[in-house]
């Protein structure tokens, strides 16, 4: 059984990057066949892609946060991370990462919630 | 990308029926067979209940179906049952190789 978990500080400062990780257990996240995926949903709203990578690197990103986001992976620890730069109040969110099982997301980390905040 | 629009509320008493809608573009919903819906409990993460517009992965009940006519893809609910409650959220794979989510719909049973 697939899980993912998300992990990182809860609070970042305005204009400073956000950093978060995703370690996927119960699977290799080099194994082909999967897009891995960030998602974030703000306080009482809907969800927003953030972007995805592919085990070769290959990244896609929503083109209203392209500008500041970064998605690495790191296949010898079997994870990957996200990046958002210079962070603002509307960046606080519950931040997900997740599978895609292209062209679909079937497993979910439980979510980490991230405050900007001075 | 802009959103997928999908209505605020929806509302059923159990064993009804309910269709909750999301209305996209040719560039996403109309254009592809990559519609997908999630059932997103308070405080838990979205679970994933239909996949490429009309496919439930295992363990999904057989009251949830999907269907989609052109920039419109459905999602009923049968015979609506109290865990039924939650919020719900299509997405779609777009022309630009992104993905967009619904507005997302707050299913009620009455």
């Amino acid at each position: 059984q697939v899980q993912l978990q998300e992990s990182g500080p809860g609070q970042v400062k305005p204009s400073e990057t956000l950093s978060l990780t995703c370690t996927v257990f119960g699977g290799s996240i080099s194994s082909g066949g999967y897009y891995w995926t960030w998602v974030r949903q703000h306080p009482g709203k809907g969800l927003e892609w953030i972007g995805y990578i592919y085990d070769s690197g290959t990244t896609y990103y929503n083109p209203s946060l392209r500008s500041r986001v970064t998605i690495l992976i790191d296949t010898s620890k079997n994870q990957f991370s996200l990046k958002l730069s210079s962070v603002t109040a509307a960046d606080t969110a519950m931040y997900y990462c997740a599978r895609d099982r292209v062209w679909s997301f079937d497993y979910w980390g439980q979510g980490t919630l991230v405050t900007v905040s001075s | 990308q802009s959103a997928l629009t999908q209505p605020a509320s929806v509302s059923g008493s159990p064993g009804q029926s309910i269709t909750v809608s999301c209305t996209g573009t040719s560039n996403d919903v109309g254009g592809y067979k990559f519609v997908s819906w999630y059932q997103q409990h308070p405080g838990k993460a979205p679970k994933l209940m239909i996949y490429d517009v009309s496919n439930r992965p295992s363990g999904v009940s057989n009251r949830f179906s999907g269907s989609k006519s052109g920039n419109t893809a459905s999602l009923t609910i049968s015979g609506l049952q109290a865990e039924d409650d939650a919020d719900y959220y299509c997405s779609s794979y777009t022309s630009i190789s992104t993905y967009v989510f619904g507005t997302g719909t707050k299913v009620t049973v009455l």
